[in-house]
């Protein structure tokens, strides 16, 4: 059963905490993307990753960070620097490098509230 | 960078009824325009997309047309049931040599109400 797993649906942050969301993703896509959306707002870019240890920042990456060691995995830690958390958090993949089309592939995404 | 502009916000339409989306983009560069479809409290869902070199794109009940000269694209609804209800986003990217810059730049969102 392919597709793009997050973890955990629920998450809450205790001011000056660091907290990790996971993504993984067996679909052998190349790519993904973390997004952020707020009520009322499309999806903002926060990073994205076209190649294993690899990553460029998006429109908003201040008070974020990522990591890519593995193609199936790209977690984001929120940081005690991101003064205003409180979000849906999606990430996504997609296979552009081989051809694969352009299409990217959303997962169901991580509720982060701050407590 | 690039800008997308989606209307209308809301829309509430009777079973049955046609729905319309549009959207304006302002990097003429842009290539590759996706629809998703979101429900509540999912991840969004890619619906229908169009390539620039096309005008017109259609699947089943749902079709999207794209105006190039005028830097617009509309997602248009036919037939529409009730379980069409969700936020759509539209979207825009630059594909260059077969890949991308990564950046899709999403449109606000629209809350498509369908009424039985």
């Amino acid at each position: 059963d392919g597709g793009i797993t997050q973890s955990p649906k629920y998450l809450f942050r205790k001011e000056g905490q660091n907290v990790t969301l996971s993504c993984e993703q067996n679909l052998n896509h190349d790519a993904m993307y973390w997004y952020r959306q707020d009520p009322g707002q499309g999806l903002r870019l926060i990073y994205y990753s076209q190649i294993v240890n690899d990553f460029q920042k998006g429109d908003i990456a201040e008070g974020y960070s990522v990591s890519r060691e593995k193609k199936e995995s790209f977690p984001l830690t929120v940081t005690s620097a991101q003064k205003n958390p409180t979000a849906f958090y999606l990430c996504a993949s997609s296979g552009l490098l081989r051809g694969q089309g352009e299409t990217q592939y959303f997962g169901p995404g991580t509720r982060l509230l701050v407590l | 960078g690039e800008n997308v502009e989606q209307h209308p916000s809301t829309l509430s339409v009777q079973e049955g009824d046609s729905a319309v989306i549009k959207c304006t983009y302002s990097d003429s560069a842009s290539n590759y325009f996706p629809w998703y479809k979101q429900e509540l409290g999912k991840g969004p869902q890619l619906i229908i997309d169009i390539r620039s070199n096309v005008g017109e794109k259609k699947d089943q009940r749902i079709a999207v047309t794209l105006n190039k000269t005028a830097k617009h694209f509309s997602l248009h609804i036919t037939e529409t049931q009730p379980e069409d209800s969700a936020v759509y986003f539209c979207a825009a990217s630059l594909i260059a040599g077969g890949t991308s810059y990564g950046k899709l730049t999403f449109g606000q969102g629209t809350i498509l109400t369908v009424h039985p």
